[in-house]
């Protein structure tokens, strides 16, 4: 079983720019996740798509991030302007019914913001 | 406003021996308890998971405890491998609600 896809893997960009991700889900799975790790600090939730509905989008910082997932599959997440904070790793993760335990994470999209 | 704290930063322990990372929270409405480890360029996956009507549960070399009076969950390893050696989370969830995940703790298993 093909596990979740990311990308690209690396970006870097400068301040004010834009920038966009994409995640593939395991075939499937209906629930989607976009989290935000810091350096040093463990991921935080940004937005979960339950087939193609939001489910939460609570600390997603609307002014400048965006996601979407269109046809309940794949999934993209953008920055417009990004900023120096916006530095970390993007992970996506993917269950079949949103169970914590059953989330399966991709190997991530390191954002660096110059 | 850190809900959920892990205090160790790294930790080092030899081959064979016991690792114990520890986890501590203040959300006295998580009822669902996780471990992830993290390998360099790899996102997390799942270890092991605790119910909050339980205070321990096992599988395998791993053992995760909860402590609810001390908002307190520590994970043992035994014994410790070289393979073990990654980034370990601890997160907790109230109810059906997000993921709330630790800083994170480096183990380093040395031979």
């Amino acid at each position: 079983e093909a596990g979740v896809a990311q990308s690209p893997r690396y970006k870097i960009i400068e301040k004010r720019q834009s920038v966009a991700f994409w995640c593939n889900p395991i075939s499937g799975h209906a629930t989607l996740y976009w989290y935000q790790q810091i350096l040093g600090q463990g991921p935080k939730l940004l937005i979960q798509f339950q087939n193609n509905g939001v489910v939460d989008d609570s600390q997603l910082p609307k002014d400048r991030f965006s996601a979407e997932r269109l046809k309940g599959v794949d999934s993209t997440l953008k920055i417009q302007p990004a900023k120096l904070e916006d530095s970390a790793v993007y992970l996506c993760a993917s269950s079949w019914s949103g169970s914590y335990n059953e989330q399966f994470f991709g190997p991530g999209t390191r954002l660096t913001v110059l | 406003d850190q809900q959920v704290k892990q205090n160790s930063p790294s930790l080092s322990v030899q081959e064979g021996r016991i690792s114990i990372l520890n986890c501590d929270y203040t959300n006295s409405m998580f009822d669902y308890f996780l471990w992830y480890k993290k390998y360099p360029a790899e996102g997390p996956t799942f270890l092991i998971s605790i119910s909050s009507i339980k205070d321990k549960n096992e599988d395998g070399r791993f053992t995760v405890f909860l402590n609810k009076s001390a908002k307190h969950l520590s994970l043992h390893i035994v014994p410790s491998q070289p393979g073990d050696s990654a980034v370990y989370f601890c997160a907790a969830s109230a109810g059906a609600q997000k993921l709330v995940f630790g800083q994170g703790t480096r183990l380093t298993i040395n031979p």
